[in-house]
């Protein structure tokens, strides 16, 4: 698609279930983050990918948090047995490259956990 | 580590006023700076971007910063606010050292008077 697609858009779960976020970079991008975005917060990094190499998860908060990127391209953002503090907008994005290029995001999975 | 402080949470000008959000970085090295614009129900827009050379950039939209290395700064500048610009703006740091994902201050949301 001409540019980043995450979906659900919205997702209201259960306190205790597991929830998967799925993320489609553009095409041809090789580096895929993923941010979190709190009511009235700024964005907080999880995670980010990069080619071929290891993640940097450094920002993931507990280790319900987890993410892959299968084939270089689509990332799926799992969190398990989800908390209330986690409801928050889920931001992905992509780039070319590193952080020297421009990201592009997608329109956020707004999560709510009940 | 790199931060970001954006420390007006929200700033009110009228239409037609000039406008300037303040961004402070920290970063070990030469940083990359952004800003990105969060239109109500929108995803994030990049607004410009400055990596090295001539210290005050343009983006699109009218907007304009000037990166001050001695204060480590990167304000976002309009000469005349349009009620269409009432948005949240998010300014972000990121490089080639350290952390490689884009670090995002806490944004700033504006609101735009008749």
């Amino acid at each position: 698609g001409a540019g980043v697609s995450q979906s659900p858009s919205n997702k209201v779960t259960e306190k205790g279930k597991d929830v998967e976020l799925r993320c489609d970079p553009i095409s041809g991008h090789t580096a895929l983050y993923w941010y979190r975005q709190s009511l009235g917060q700024g964005l907080e990094f999880l995670i980010y990918f990069q080619g071929n190499s290891a993640p940097d998860k450094s920002g993931l908060p507990s280790d319900r948090f987890s993410a892959e990127r299968t084939g270089g391209s689509v990332s799926t953002l799992t969190i398990q047995r989800t908390q209330q503090e986690d409801s928050a907008v889920y931001l992905c994005a992509s780039s070319l490259g590193s952080t020297n290029t421009e990201a592009f995001f997608g329109q956020g999975t707004r999560l709510t956990v009940v | 580590a790199q931060s970001v402080t954006q420390p007006d949470i929200h700033i009110t000008v009228s239409e037609g006023a000039s406008l300037e959000l303040r961004c402070n970085y920290s970063y070990g090295a030469t940083p990359y700076l952004f800003w990105y614009v969060q239109s109500p129900g929108q995803g994030l827009q990049l607004l410009l971007k400055y990596f090295s050379g001539d210290t005050l950039v343009q983006g699109i939209k009218g907007f304009e910063a000037e990166f001050k290395r001695s204060q480590s700064s990167f304000n976002l500048r309009k000469p005349s606010v349009h009620w269409s610009d009432a948005a949240e703006y998010f300014c972000a740091v990121g490089g080639n050292s350290g952390r490689r994902a884009l670090t995002f201050g806490s944004g700033t949301r504006l609101q735009v008077q008749p």
